[in-house]
C-alpha cells in the first residue's frame, strides 16, 4: 500500500506568480481534499476532489483552484500569490464509499511568497 | 457556520499523570468529532473518532453534545504522547466540510 504523496516540498514564489502543487493519493483511495495550514494554526479546509469534480469547498477564493485525475491524483493551482498565501499545503485521500472516511494525509509541500 | 476551539496552545504534564486536551465545538446539526496528532517529524494523522468509541494508544474521547465538548482523556501520559493534538469537525457524512481546531501542543515530562 503506498502512502500519500506531495510534490514539491518546498517551494519559493514571488507575489502574483502562479503555483501549482501535486499529490498522489493513497492506493483505493477515490478523494482528495486540500488544506492550508499557517504557522501556528490547524489546517484550514480548502476543497476537496471526488470522481474528478469538485466536491465541497472551503471559505477560498476562485484563485485557489484545483483538479482530479482519472487516477485520482490531484494538482491544487493558485493564482496571483499574495504573501499571506505563504503556508503549509496539506492534501489528504480518502474512501468515499457512503460515510465519512478516515482521511490520510501527505507530508505537505511549504510554500513561500515573497 | 461550523467552529472548534482547543483552549490550551500548550499543556505540560509529568510522566505517569492524567492529561486531558480540551476540544469545543459550535455545530447545529449531528456532527462527527474526531482526534488527529501530529508526532515531530511525522505527518497528522487520525488518533480517533466519536463514532469508533474506542480507546487508541490508551486515549479516549466522549461525545458531549450538551456542553458540545469533545475532551481527549488518558489517565496515564507517557513521554511518547508528546505531539500536536487537533481537534477536528466533519458537518456532512462525506467529509466534504472538515474544520481543525487550532492544536495544542502536549509536552510530556520525565
Amino acid at each position: 500500500e503506498t502512502g500519500v504523496t506531495q510534490s514539491p516540498t518546498h517551494l519559493i514564489k514571488t507575489r502574483g506568480q502562479q503555483v501549482t502543487l501535486r499529490c498522489s493519493s493513497q492506493s483505493g483511495h477515490n478523494t482528495v481534499s486540500w488544506y492550508q495550514q499557517a504557522l501556528g494554526q490547524g489546517p484550514q479546509f480548502i476543497f476537496q476532489y471526488y470522481r474528478e469534480e469538485e466536491n465541497g469547498r472551503g471559505n477560498f477564493p476562485p484563485r485557489f483552484s484545483g483538479l482530479q485525475f482519472p487516477n485520482y491524483s490531484s494538482e491544487l493551482n493558485v493564482n496571483a500569490l499574495e504573501l499571506d498565501d505563504s503556508a503549509l499545503y496539506l492534501c489528504a485521500s480518502s474512501w468515499t464509499g457512503g460515510s465519512t472516511d478516515t482521511q490520510y494525509f501527505g507530508p505537505g509541500t511549504r510554500l513561500t511568497v515573497l | 457556520a461550523q467552529r472548534v476551539t482547543q483552549p490550551e496552545k500548550l499543556l505540560s504534564v509529568f510522566k505517569g499523570a492524567p492529561v486531558e486536551l480540551k476540544c469545543n465545538y459550535s455545530y447545529s446539526g449531528s456532527p462527527e468529532l474526531f482526534w488527529y496528532v501530529q508526532y515531530s517529524r511525522q505527518r497528522l494523522q487520525l488518533l480517533l473518532r466519536h463514532i469508533s468509541r474506542e480507546s487508541i494508544k490508551g486515549f479516549t474521547a466522549d461525545l458531549n453534545k450538551g456542553e458540545t465538548s469533545f475532551h481527549l482523556k488518558k489517565p496515564f501520559a507517557q513521554e511518547e504522547d508528546s505531539a500536536m493534538y487537533y481537534c477536528a469537525l466533519s458537518s456532512d457524512n462525506y467529509g466534504q466540510n472538515f474544520v481543525f481546531g487550532p492544536g495544542t501542543r502536549l509536552s510530556v515530562l520525565p
